[in-house]
């Protein structure tokens, strides 16, 4: 069974440009959330999708949006970049409905640096 | 307010040896779930453990323990017998559901483990 892809792996963008990253979940997996992680600010959580509807969103401009398709698979798109965007984007798919106990098996990440 | 605190920026152990990694946690809600994950350098998480608010034991899954205080609200992760490989960023997950009907999983700020040979 193929883990959850993330594509691309690394970027490099400008200041002021946009980007879209994308995500396929684990087949069968209906639920997809998005986390940033830098080494200041440590993992933080911008998105949560499932069945295509945004379920939870965590403390980011609104620069930061997401979209799910009906195959699940996801995308997130950061617009005006900003130098402090530089991070690593990770996505994990997680099975059914999301519960409290559901584990999520994360991607490895698209390493984003705005120059 | 969801609260995960690591408070060991870096641990060091010796390989063979078991090694504690200290997670306490701050939540209202009665359900929650806690998890681990591993971060080797090359940036994929991995998941190593859960641990359910409700179970009555502490959850196991081969080297790896969760040594689960529901008082005092923390989840440390047990490795035993450190291997090289263990040497990695760990860190602990609380997931909990919300009002409007979704999920949260927030993130500890993590352990660097470094195993000695």
């Amino acid at each position: 069974k193929a883990g959850v892809t993330q594509t691309p792996r690394y970027l490099i963008k400008t200041r002021g440009q946009q980007v879209t990253l994308s995500c396929s979940p684990i087949s069968g997996h209906r639920s997809v959330s998005w986390y940033q992680q830098t080494p200041g600010q440590g993992l933080q959580f911008l998105f949560e999708y499932f069945s295509e509807t945004q379920r939870n969103k965590g403390n980011f401009p609104g620069r930061f949006s997401g979209r799910q398709f009906s195959n699940s698979r996801s995308e997130m798109n950061v617009s005006t970049l900003e130098l402090g965007d530089s991070a690593l984007y990770l996505c994990a798919s997680s099975p059914g409905g999301g519960g409290v106990n559901t584990e999520a098996f994360f991607g490895q990440g698209t390493r984003l640096t705005v120059v | 307010a969801q609260k995960i605190t690591q408070t060991q920026p870096g641990m060091f152990v010796q390989e063979k040896e078991a090694v504690t990694l200290d997670c306490t946690y701050d939540t209202s809600d009665p359900s929650y779930g806690l998890f681990w994950y591993k971060q080797p350098s090359s940036g994929e998480m991995i998941f190593l453990i859960y641990q359910g608010s409700y179970d009555q034991q502490n959850a196991t899954e081969g080297r790896y323990s969760l040594n689960f205080q529901k008082a005092r609200k923390s989840a440390n992760l047990v490795i035993s017998a450190s291997q090289l490989g263990d040497s990695a960023m760990y860190f602990c997950a609380m997931r909990e559901g919300l009002r409007t009907g979704g999920f949260k999983t927030i993130f500890g700020a993590g352990t660097r483990l470094f195993v000695k040979a």
